[in-house]
C-alpha cells in the first residue's frame, strides 16, 4: 500500500494566485480529511469527508477555501485568492471510519509570498 | 466543538528517564484516543491508540492510560532514548468521525 499521496510536497506562489493541492487517500478508506499545521495554531482540521461527501467544514477558515471529492480516490483543497497567511503545511489524512487510525500523507508545504 | 487539552508544551528528560504527557477532552461521547508522533519535518505517525473500554494499553517502551470518568488519557514513555525526541499529539473525536488533535508537547531526550 502506498499510503497516503499529496502533492505536490512544495509550492510557492504569489498572493492572489490559485493554489490546488492533491490528495489520493488509501484504497478502502471512506473518510478523507484535510488539516493545516503552524506554529501557532498546531494541527486544525479544515473539513472532512465521509464517503466522499462533506461531514464538516466549519474549520474552513474563510470563503476563499474549498475542498471536493469528486471520487473515492481523489481529493482537492483549493485557496483563491492565495494571501501569505495562508503558508502552512497542509496534511491530507484517511481512515476507515470511525475508532479507526488516521494515516497521514506528507503534507504540501505552502508558501506565499 | 470538541475541546482537547494537552500538557505540558514542553518536556525534557534526561536519557532512560520516563515521560508523561497528559490530555483532556470535552466530548463525552468520545470513544477512541490516539496518540501521534511527528518528527521535524515529517508527517504525524501513529504510535499507540486506546478505545474506551480498556484502562490501559501497553507496547514495549509506550503506555496509555485513560480515565473516561474524568475524561483525561495520558501517554507514558520508559527508558526514553535519545530517537524519542519529537512532538507528540494526543487526539480525541468530536461528533463521530471529526478528529481534534491537541496543541501537541516538544520532547527533548538529553544524552
Amino acid at each position: 500500500d502506498a499510503g497516503v499521496i499529496q502533492s505536490p510536497r512544495h509550492e510557492v506562489t504569489e498572493m492572489g494566485q490559485e493554489v490546488t493541492l492533491r490528495c489520493k487517500p488509501i484504497s478502502g478508506h471512506n473518510s478523507l480529511f484535510w488539516y493545516r499545521q503552524t506554529m501557532m495554531r498546531g494541527l486544525e482540521l479544515l473539513i472532512y469527508f465521509n464517503n466522499n461527501v462533506p461531514i464538516d467544514d466549519s474549520g474552513m477558515p474563510e470563503d476563499r477555501f474549498s475542498a471536493k471529492m469528486p471520487n473515492a480516490s481523489f481529493s482537492t483543497l483549493k485557496i483563491q485568492p492565495s494571501e501569505p497567511r495562508d503558508s502552512a503545511v497542509y496534511f491530507c489524512a484517511s481512515n476507515r471510519g470511525y475508532n479507526s487510525p488516521l494515516h497521514f500523507g506528507n503534507g504540501t508545504r505552502l508558501t506565499v509570498t | 466543538g470538541e475541546n482537547v487539552e494537552q500538557h505540558p508544551s514542553t518536556l525534557s528528560v534526561q536519557e532512560g528517564d520516563s515521560a508523561v504527557i497528559k490530555c483532556t477532552y470535552s466530548d463525552s461521547a468520545s470513544n477512541y484516543f490516539p496518540w501521534y508522533k511527528q518528527e521535524l519535518g515529517k508527517r504525524p505517525q501513529l504510535i499507540i491508540d486506546i478505545r474506551s473500554n480498556v484502562g490501559e494499553k501497553k507496547d514495549q517502551r509506550i503506555a496509555v492510560t485513560l480515565n473516561k470518568t474524568a475524561k483525561h488519557f495520558s501517554l507514558h514513555i520508559t527508558e526514553t532514548q535519545p530517537e524519542d525526541s519529537a512532538v507528540y499529539f494526543c487526539a480525541a473525536p468530536y461528533n463521530n468521525n471529526d478528529m481534534r488533535f491537541g496543541a501537541g508537547t516538544r520532547l527533548t531526550v538529553k544524552p
